[in-house]
């Protein structure tokens, strides 16, 4: 089971940042997403598809449909320029798959 | 508040095993599933395989059996041995506590070690 997403979004600050995640019926699946800033270790944002874990700002949201996963981050700040990378479980396969990661720079 | 760390060698030899510790803190190892993940340079993560109940194991098929996960209950650590490394498994290796073993959510992953394969 592939993951596709972009290697890289840029955008301003203030403005909204639109991650999307690629695979076949995606939306059958559940979908994490994890932010990893540079030299750090990843962190979970966004658990089954659109829930966020306790102290991730409201302005991160998730949705699943169809083919595609998206990642949505509004007033984007700074502090958020990080890579982010989609995880699902393929219980089909008994695999664990990442996406290949995509870059958020704010610029 | 779960915490887990990564330790063990930084530089390991071509065709030698990779052995690697995780210690985890604010839980019993034998509680939950605990997975290992790495980022080779410039690549995205790649999962390499969880433990649970303290022995059951599955892995990542791209790894073509060099890989063992286990626990040492007593020390409340689990581990990872890759054996016969190449220089393509040079990578940041991290472990992580599964905190729900239905979609497989990492959360806490431990800050990270780097591992270098080189002769």
């Amino acid at each position: 089971y592939v993951l596709t997403q972009p290697s890289s979004v840029a955008v301003a600050p203030g403005r909204t940042a639109t991650i999307t995640c690629g695979g076949n019926n995606i939306g059958l699946k559940s979908v994490q997403w994890y932010q990893q800033k540079a030299g750090q270790a990843p962190a979970l944002v966004v658990h089954y598809d659109r829930n966020r874990p306790p102290g991730i700002p409201e302005r991160f949201s998730g949705s699943n449909s169809g083919n595609t996963a998206t990642l949505i981050i509004n007033r984007v700040e700074a502090g958020d320029e990080a890579d982010y990378h989609c995880q699902v479980w393929d219980s089909s396969e008994d695999v664990l798959v990442f996406g290949g990661g995509t870059k958020l720079t704010v610029l | 508040q779960v915490q887990v760390r990564e330790s063990g060698p930084g530089l390991v030899k071509p065709s030698e095993t990779l052995s690697l510790t995780c210690s985890v803190f604010g839980a019993f190892v034998s509680s939950h599933y605990w997975s290992w993940v790495r980022k080779p340079p410039g690549r995205g993560l790649e999962w390499i395989g969880y433990v649970y109940d303290a022995g059951t194991t599955n892995y990542n098929p791209s790894l073509k059996s060099r890989a063992i996960v286990s626990v040492d209950t007593p020390k409340n650590q689990f581990s990872l041995k890759l054996r016969s490394v190449t220089t393509a498994d040079t990578a940041v290796y991290y472990c992580a506590r599964v905190s729900d073993s239905s979609a497989f959510v990492f959360d806490p992953w431990g800050q990270g070690r780097l591992v270098t394969v080189s002769s």
